[in-house]
């Protein structure tokens, strides 16, 4: 069974850069499924952030397009999130999540639903 | 982006109960409609997934229905583990969203 766990900074500070790596075990990152990230303010609702697969087709979010970079490393079975010039707005728990395939002819295309969930890390923005 | 609205935003019901959700989307979404439950300190986890799939594993006492512009979500007997809030998600673009979410408490 899929397995994903994030990790990285407890805290961030204004106008910096967060940055998050999402380790994936009991799949090869390299599989038919796109990674993506997901977050939650506290007390909240979701919202998306980005997915990516492998090859390097990536969707983002239009709100965050501008701040935000999805990346994989194959060779590490993870991949990572990064958000530039953050504030406290983007004080959150983040997850990772993965998503599967549709096939459509001889296409690969993101079913973007969210099938396996790390467990989330809180990051806050704070100085 | 596809405006994501779900009602009741709470809802109180007892053990045993049949309890329903609904979620509307601004405009279609076609069949592309996914439920998920989180439990406090949790991370969501996939109920339903292209409107009335039931997720493997998943007790058969959830059921989705709908598509379009209308969903609903129901438990036909609400069970002491389904206390929780309920989010649908929309993925009929490249650009998901999620509803507000449904808590469902204990009456």
């Amino acid at each position: 069974q899929m397995q994903l766990q994030e990790s990285g900074p407890g805290l961030v500070k204004p106008s910096e850069t967060l940055s998050l790596t999402c380790d994936v075990s009991g799949s090869s990152i390299s599989s038919d499924y796109y990674w993506g990230w997901i977050r939650q303010p506290p007390g909240k609702g979701l919202e998306w952030i980005a997915s990516m697969f492998h090859s390097g087709s990536t969707y983002y979010n239009p709100s965050l397009q501008s701040r935000v970079a999805i990346s994989v490393d194959t060779s590490r079975n993870q991949f990572s999130l990064r958000l530039t010039s953050v504030t406290a707005a983007d004080t959150a728990v983040y997850f990772c999540a993965s998503s599967p395939i549709r096939f459509y002819g001889s296409g690969k295309f993101w079913d973007g639903r969210f099938d396996y969930w790390g467990q989330g890390t809180l990051v806050p923005v704070s100085s | 982006d596809i405006q994501m609205t779900q009602s009741p935003s709470t809802l109180s019901a007892s053990v045993g109960d049949r309890v329903s959700i609904t979620c509307r989307a601004s405009q279609s979404v076609s069949a592309w409609l996914a439920w998920y439950q989180q439990k406090p300190g949790k991370a969501p986890t996939l109920l339903i997934y292209q409107a009335s799939s039931l997720k493997s594993g998943v007790p058969s006492r959830f059921s989705g229905s709908g598509s379009g512009t209308e969903f609903t979500l129901t438990i036909s007997s609400l069970q002491p583990d389904d206390f929780a809030t309920y989010f649908c998600q929309h993925y009929n673009t490249y650009s998901p969203t999620f509803g507000q979410g449904t808590k469902v408490e204990i009456k």
